[in-house]
């Protein structure tokens, strides 16, 4: 089955630099991987996502890349603020749903 | 609307209680599903509904059994539970079972004692 690796599992920075996360994944039929920030106390909220059609995408602050050769997605948050911190999952589907299997998670603190 | 909502947001129980936790989506989404999330730990899939029908069991012990009594309600209930079984437990629901967005709700801190 499908195995996501997650780096780093805690990242600090300061307000308005960039933060970075990748992910590895195992399983080449892997074709969607979405990323979700979960703050404390609350649920997993998606934040963006990307498809294995696609290389890059970028919704203002956010962007991730895919490489699917190397088989690994990366997050990129710039100008991070203090309101970024959180835990952040990244995360890979085949097909369905019920395959989708998460990444172990990265606590980012952004310190003002 | 682009919400999923769970009640209660905290549960406090015994192990010979019944209790359970509701989930609600109205954005017609046809797959909803349960997870289970401990501390510092990605969520786990439990139970997964398709089409009001429950379509996979992830192998999950009989004290929770799930229901899904529409299209949009999906509730967990509680019996017999274990100290151990104390986690947040997330409800998500998406357009269906292929790769859609997942959306999740703000989930269940449950504790048993």
């Amino acid at each position: 089955g499908e195995n996501v690796e997650q780096h780093p599992s805690t990242l600090s920075v300061q307000e308005g630099d960039s933060a970075v996360i990748k992910c590895t994944y195992s399983d080449s039929a892997s074709n969607y991987f979405p990323w979700y920030k979960q703050e404390l106390g609350k649920g997993p909220q998606l934040i963006i996502d990307i498809r294995s059609n696609v290389g890059e995408k970028k919704d203002q602050r956010i962007a991730v890349t895919l490489n699917k050769t190397a088989k690994h997605f990366s997050l990129h948050i710039t100008e991070t603020q203090p309101e970024d911190s959180a835990v952040y999952f990244c995360a890979a589907s085949m097909t369905e749903i019920n395959d989708m299997r998460f990444g172990a998670g990265t606590r980012l603190t952004v310190k003002p | 609307d682009t919400e999923v909502t769970q009640t209660p947001k905290h549960l406090v129980m015994g192990m010979t209680n019944k209790k359970s936790l509701k989930c609600e989506q109205h954005m017609g989404h046809r797959a909803m599903y349960w997870y289970k999330q401990k501390a510092k730990k990605p969520p786990e899939l439990m139970f997964v509904y398709s089409y009001e029908k429950l379509s996979i069991n992830e192998s999950v012990p009989s004290r929770f059994s799930p229901e899904c009594p529409n299209s949009s309600l999906l509730n967990l209930h509680l019996h017999a539970l274990q100290p151990e079984d104390s986690a947040l437990y997330l409800c998500a629901s998406s357009l269906g079972q292929t790769n859609t967005e997942a959306f999740f709700g703000q989930g269940t801190r449950l504790t048993v004692v």
